[in-house]
């Protein structure tokens, strides 16, 4: 157990429907990244958040968003899924020096 | 945006083998970053380096970062086959890192 926890592990929805993923960090790391890794395919950055602000974004689409409350958990909202969408989605957290903790990753299938 | 070059994209040994995954940046790096991930698992952070010509080692893994600060290795001395898995480096752009596209490494036993 790393101590980022993601739900849920898998998700099948259809093409045009709309999910939430949901990372809660380690504690006491306050900044949040969401990548998106498709089969085979590199980790591809997504957003990042601190203590409930955004702080970058990379190649996110705008069908996708993101937040982070105020415990720090945060959520990544997928709409108007496409089938191309269909991947392995990890949040990971950090203090903001050292390394990133990865959670175990959400896997959605769109169909 | 910060972008890291990895090479090779896939690399098969027979175990008792050596692996090198290279990775290249075309600007110095504050620091860099490696992680294994196996498979059908999550990336796993295994080390930063942050010197000028910096080399580290974790047992049978020896990390290096290059004295321009725009390259690093990380080379397994005599793979088993728990080193399978896909190596990543990643670096720094601003507050956030990217990551390279990866090394798989398979190993047979």
């Amino acid at each position: 157990d790393s101590g980022v926890t993601q739900t849920p592990k898998h998700l099948i929805t259809a093409t045009g429907q709309r999910v939430t993923l949901r990372c809660s960090p380690r504690s006491g790391d306050l900044s949040v990244y969401w990548y998106q890794q498709s089969l085979d395919q590199g980790l591809q950055f997504l957003i990042q958040y601190y203590n409930g602000e955004e702080r970058a974004k990379g190649n996110i689409l705008e069908r996708f968003s993101a937040q982070q409350f105020p415990d720090l958990h945060s959520e990544l909202n997928l709409s108007s899924l496409e089938l191309g969408d269909s991947a392995l989605y990890f949040c990971a957290s950090s203090t903001g020096t050292g390394g990133y903790t990865f959670g175990s990753g959400t896997r959605l299938t769109v169909v | 945006g910060q972008q890291v070059m990895q090479i090779p994209q896939y690399q098969h040994v027979q175990e008792g083998e050596d692996f090198t995954t290279y990775c290249n940046s075309s600007t110095t790096l504050s620091n860099i970053q490696w992680y294994k991930q196996r498979p059908g698992g999550h990336p796993v952070f295994l080390i930063q380096l942050v010197k000028s010509g910096e080399v580290k080692k974790q047992k049978r893994l020896t990390f290096q970062f290059g004295e321009a600060k725009k390259n690093s290795s990380l080379h397994i001395t005599a793979t088993q086959t728990t080193d399978v898995g896909t190596y990543f480096c990643a670096g720094p752009n601003f507050n956030k890192f990217y990551f390279g596209s990866g090394t798989k490494l398979n190993v047979k036993p």
